[in-house]
C-alpha cells in the first residue's frame, strides 16, 4: 500500500461545480503541500501545512482551499472548478528538516468541462 | 522572480550511453536542491538532496554534483537501461523550508533497448 494516498485518481467534472481531493498519509510527517502540475510548466506549490493548526499559501492559491483534517489528513477542494484548473494534482509529505525530501501521492487528474 | 532551469527539455539514448542533464538556479538564497526521479504513472520519488557546494552524491549508476556558487547541478545516469526512461526533476531551495521549493519542468529521458 502506497504512504501517501491520494482519492479520487481521476476525476472529470462540470464547471461550476464543487470538487474535494483528499490525500492522507501513514508516513507520520507534520508537514503536507499540494502541488499542481501542468503540461509544460514544473510543480507549482497550492498550498502547505507544516502541522494541523498551521496552513500556508502556496504561489498559485488562488481558486483553492484546504483542511487539514488530522495529522494524517490533508484536503484540497476547488469551491467552484473552472476548464483552467484542469491539471494533475499531487499530495505530498515531508519531515522538518533541511535535507527532508518530498514523498509524493500517486496524483489526482481532474478534468474540468 | 526565482526559475529553475532544466537543459535538455527531453533526452532519446541509446541503452547502454551514459547521459547528463542539467539544473541551473538562482545562486543567491541557497538552501537545498532536491532532484526526482517521475515515472509515467507513478508518483515522483527523490533521488538526492544536497546542500553543500561540491556535495556529490550517488546511487548505483546515478550521481549528482552541485555548484552554489554559481548556480548548477548536474545529474549522471551511467550506462542508461530502459528503466531509466523517465522524467527527472530538480528543485531549489531557497527557504529554508520545502514550502520554497521551486521546481524546473524537468528532463525527460528516454532509453532505447
Amino acid at each position: 500500500d502506497a504512504d501517501v494516498t491520494q482519492t479520487p485518481r481521476n476525476r472529470i467534472t462540470k464547471t461550476g461545480k464543487r470538487i474535494m481531493l483528499e490525500c492522507s498519509q501513514t508516513k507520520g510527517h507534520d508537514r503536507m503541500y499540494w502541488y499542481r502540475q501542468d503540461p509544460g510548466l514544473g510543480l507549482r506549490l497550492i498550498y502547505y501545512s507544516f502541522d494541523v493548526k498551521d496552513i500556508n499559501k502556496g504561489e498559485i492559491s488562488d481558486g483553492y482551499s484546504v483542511s487539514r483534517q488530522a495529522q494524517a489528513k490533508f484536503s484540497l477542494s476547488l469551491e467552484s472548478a473552472i476548464p483552467n484548473q484542469t491539471a494533475l494534482y499531487f499530495c505530498a509529505t515531508s519531515v522538518i528538516g533541511r535535507t527532508g525530501e518530498l514523498f509524493f501521492g500517486e496524483g489526482s487528474r481532474l478534468t474540468v468541462l | 522572480i526565482l526559475n529553475v532551469e532544466q537543459s535538455p527539455q527531453s533526452l532519446h539514448v541509446q541503452e547502454g550511453d551514459s547521459t547528463n542533464f542539467t539544473c541551473s538556479f538562482p545562486s543567491s538564497n541557497f538552501y537545498a536542491l532536491h532532484w526526482y526521479r517521475w515515472e509515467t504513472a507513478k508518483s515522483p520519488e527523490a533521488l538526492f538532496v544536497m546542500t553543500l557546494n561540491g556535495d556529490e552524491k550517488k546511487k548505483g549508476r546515478i550521481s549528482a554534483t552541485l555548484n552554489t556558487k554559481e548556480g548548477y547541478s548536474y545529474l549522471y545516469i551511467k550506462g542508461s537501461q530502459p528503466e531509466d526512461s523517465a522524467t527527472y526533476l530538480c528543485a531549489f531551495d531557497y527557504g529554508g523550508s520545502q514550502g520554497n521549493l521551486i521546481f524546473g519542468k524537468g528532463t525527460k529521458l528516454s532509453v532505447k533497448p
